[in-house]
């Protein structure tokens, strides 16, 4: 079956600007995570969906938002973009959760200039 | 707030096995350690997932000992291609709210040898 798919895979965006990417779950998974990987601060993760609720999240501020559509598909979004967010974000996805494997995404390579 | 700890980097020849240890303290008492592999510009892919004492697929074995403040992954008869990242994930609660936060290890570079 198809992977887990993110769009774009790469971006660039200016200092100030805001910023949607795009995350399609393996059909049939419930769970959808993100997470944002940079070499100084390694993997982090930002917030898990499930059934369209947010259901866990981790130490970012509110710049960070995501929501989950009734297909699963998720949509992560960071506005007032800073030189730090520069990160390769990854999306992945689960049956029932972080608890249970997971299937990442390539990731989307931002760069903030 | 949970922290966890891996070696930065290891060397193994092939054939060898080779075990990576992560330290976390203050982990989710009822949630599972997962490990995941990492390949340059690839997403993690899972591993292995243990609760607790020994648990083996058919690639690796994990450890976790009664106290669950570490666990220690095995991969037996290394390759080549088993160079990469590892990283253990783990769970701590947020007891206020009742969710959780998923922390990554710091990650262990593995470089396999010839």
């Amino acid at each position: 079956k198809a992977g887990v798919t993110q769009t774009p895979r790469y971006l660039i965006k200016t200092r100030g600007q805001q910023v949607t990417l795009s995350c399609s779950p393996i059909s049939g998974h419930r769970s959808v995570s993100w997470y944002q990987q940079t070499p100084g601060q390694g993997l982090q993760f930002l917030f898990e969906y499930f059934s369209e609720t947010q259901r866990n999240k981790g130490n970012f501020p509110g710049r960070f938002s995501g929501r989950q559509f009734s297909n699963s598909r998720s949509e992560m979004n960071v506005s007032t973009l800073e030189l730090g967010d520069s990160a390769l974000y990854l999306c992945a996805s689960s049956l029932e959760g972080l608890a249970t494997e997971q299937y990442f995404g390539p990731g989307t390579r931002l760069t903030v200039t | 707030l949970a922290k966890t700890t891996q070696p930065i980097s290891m060397d193994s020849y092939e054939g060898q096995e080779v075990n990576i240890t992560c330290s976390h303290n203050n982990i989710a008492t009822n949630d599972y350690i997962t490990w995941y592999q990492q390949f340059p510009s690839q997403g993690p892919r899972f591993i292995i997932q243990g609760y607790k004492t020994k648990v083996t697929n058919e690639v690796a074995s994990l450890f976790i000992p009664a106290d669950r403040k570490s666990s220690t992954l095995s991969l037996p008869r290394v390759s080549l291609s088993d160079t990469a990242v590892y990283y253990c994930l783990v769970g701590d609660p947020e007891f206020t709210s009742g969710t959780y936060k998923y922390i990554f290890g710091t990650g262990t570079r593995l470089k396999v040898l010839a």
